[in-house]
């Protein structure tokens, strides 16, 4: 069974330093890989997703993730981070049983960003 | 374009009432729908799968008795939370796939999420 893992449960970085949120998953086929974001009592957005192709992925606000496979990992990232970025970042995996998709998601990464 | 929407995005009721939240693709035809619900600092769980004119999926320890889901046509899945009891408080988010004709093996069709609706039973 698919399953994604975030081993950083909570982070908190500067108003202009460099991000990186680590994600990885298990599944025993090509994996299909999103980032989410979530404001507080707010939906998801996606950020990125991978499907093929290039393994360096770019996002909306700035955010880019690779996707390694040697290292089973979706690590997300952001060479400057505003304050607006403070919130909840979910990897998920995406699977197909039979004739539908299963999106698995990690436990997330609460991000603090310090003015 | 692939608008998701929910309603109630609120609602607060009494333990022992029942609560139905609506999940709709408003730009998109969607064959199948996702319920997933999340509880405070935590992750999103799928609850169940939602098929267009069939029963839904449910995933293992959810009760199908407890969480009615109807997916009459491709734009519209509800979930019914019966009999609500407080800790069925939770958020409760949709998502919807687009349906592309014959689903293909291998191919992925990605999903939207809708807003979420927040359920506070007292």
């Amino acid at each position: 069974a698919q399953s994604v893992t975030q081993p950083d449960i909570h982070i908190t970085v500067s108003e202009g330093a460099s991000l990186e949120l680590r994600c990885n998953y298990s599944y025993g086929a090509t994996p299909y890989l999103f980032w989410y974001v979530q404001s507080p009592g707010q939906g998801l957005q996606l950020l990125l997703k991978y499907f093929s192709g290039d393994t360096l992925v770019q996002g909306i606000k700035g955010f880019e993730a690779e996707f390694k496979r040697s290292q089973s990992s979706f690590n997300l990232r952001k060479p400057s981070v505003h304050w607006s970025d403070a919130a909840e970042y979910f990897c998920a995996v995406g699977a197909i049983k039979t004739s539908y998709d299963k999106v698995i998601f990690g436990p997330g990464t609460s991000l603090s960003v310090i003015p | 374009g692939a608008v998701v929407s929910q309603h109630p995005s609120r609602v607060i009721c009494k333990s022992g009432t029942s609560v139905k939240i609506e999940c709709r693709s408003l730009d998109f035809q969607a064959t199948t729908m996702f319920w997933y619900r999340q509880f405070p600092k935590q992750s999103l769980m799928l609850m169940a799968t939602s098929n267009e004119g069939s029963k839904a999926t449910y995933e293992q320890g959810v009760e199908k008795d407890k969480f009615l889901i109807n997916h009459a046509s491709l734009t519209l899945s509800t979930l019914t939370v019966t009999s609500a009891h407080p800790e069925d408080s939770s958020f409760y988010i949709c998502s919807a796939r687009i349906s592309t004709g014959t689903l293909s093996a291998g191919s992925y069709n990605e999903q939207f999420f809708g807003p979420g609706t927040r359920l506070t039973v007292l």
